[in-house]
C-alpha cells in the first residue's frame, strides 16, 4: 500500500543546530510529496512541495528515489520552527486530490 | 486559495452524548474530508464528503458513529455519535484541489469527553 513513514515522533535540536526530519515512501510511480506544518495554536498549513524544489524558511526536501525518501532539512534550526511536521502525499479520487499523512514529527528547538 | 471555519471551536461533552461539527467554506467546492488528530498521533482522514450523495468512509470509520452531511457545496457537518472519552480529539475540516497542490484546513474543533 501506498504511505509515508516518518521514523521520529520528536526531534529536539538546539538552536543554530542542523535540523532533518525523516520521511520516506512507499509509492509506485512518481511520488509527489509535500511537507505540511502546524505551529501551536495554528491551523495545518503547506510548508514546501517536492515538485516546486523551493527554500521555505529556510527549509528544503530534496526526493531520492533510490533512498524512496524525502528528508525536510534546514541547516541551522530557529526557536520559531518548533511545530509538527508531517510528510504527506496526494491521492486522487473524482477530481478532487486529498492527502494521506504520515505519522508526525513534534521538532523542538531548544534555546 | 479556499478560507475554512469551524464551529465549535472546542467542546467538553459527557460520554454517551453526540456533537456535531460545522464547517463552512468561502467558496463552493467538490469535496471536504474530515480528519481526525489525536493527541500527539497523526491526521487521519475519517471520510469524504461529496454534495449529493453519501459520505465515503476510510478504513475504520463508520457512518454509524460518524454520519457526515453535505447539503450544499460550502458548507458540511460531521456529528461524533455515543462519545465516549476515546473519541477526545481534534477534528478538522479540509477541501481539496483539482490539482495536486494544496489541501486547506479548518481550524479544527478540540473535542475532550469525559
Amino acid at each position: 500500500a501506498q504511505r509515508v513513514t516518518q521514523p521520529e515522533k520528536l526531534l529536539s535540536v538546539f538552536k543554530g543546530a542542523p535540523v532533518e526530519l525523516k520521511c520516506n515512501y512507499s509509492y509506485s510511480g512518481s511520488p509527489e510529496l509535500f511537507w505540511y506544518v502546524q505551529y501551536s495554536r495554528q491551523r495545518l498549513q503547506l510548508l514546501l512541495r517536492h515538485i516546486s524544489r523551493e527554500s521555505i524558511k529556510g527549509f528544503t526536501a530534496d526526493l531520492n528515489k533510490g533512498e524512496t525518501s524525502f528528508h525536510l532539512k534546514k541547516p541551522f534550526a530557529q526557536e520559531e520552527d518548533s511545530a509538527m511536521y508531517y510528510c504527506a502525499y496526494p491521492t486522487y479520487c473524482s477530481g478532487t486530490y486529498k492527502y494521506i499523512f504520515g505519522t508526525g514529527t513534534r521538532l523542538k528547538v531548544l534555546a | 486559495s479556499a478560507v475554512i471555519s469551524q464551529k465549535p471551536s472546542r467542546d467538553i461533552c459527557q460520554r454517551g452524548t453526540s456533537l456535531t461539527i460545522q464547517c463552512q467554506v468561502d467558496s463552493q467546492v467538490t469535496m471536504m474530508f474530515w480528519y481526525r488528530q489525536q493527541p500527539g498521533q497523526s491526521l487521519t482522514l475519517i471520510a469524504t464528503a461529496n454534495q449529493g450523495s453519501e459520505a465515503t468512509y476510510e478504513s475504520g470509520f463508520v457512518i454509524d458513529k460518524f454520519p457526515i452531511s453535505r447539503p450544499n457545496l460550502t458548507f458540511s457537518t460531521l456529528t461524533v455519535s455515543n462519545m465516549s472519552p476515546e473519541d477526545s480529539s481534534i477534528y478538522l475540516c479540509s477541501v481539496g484541489a483539482a490539482t495536486p497542490s494544496e489541501q486547506y484546513f479548518g481550524p479544527g474543533t478540540r473535542l475532550t469527553v469525559t
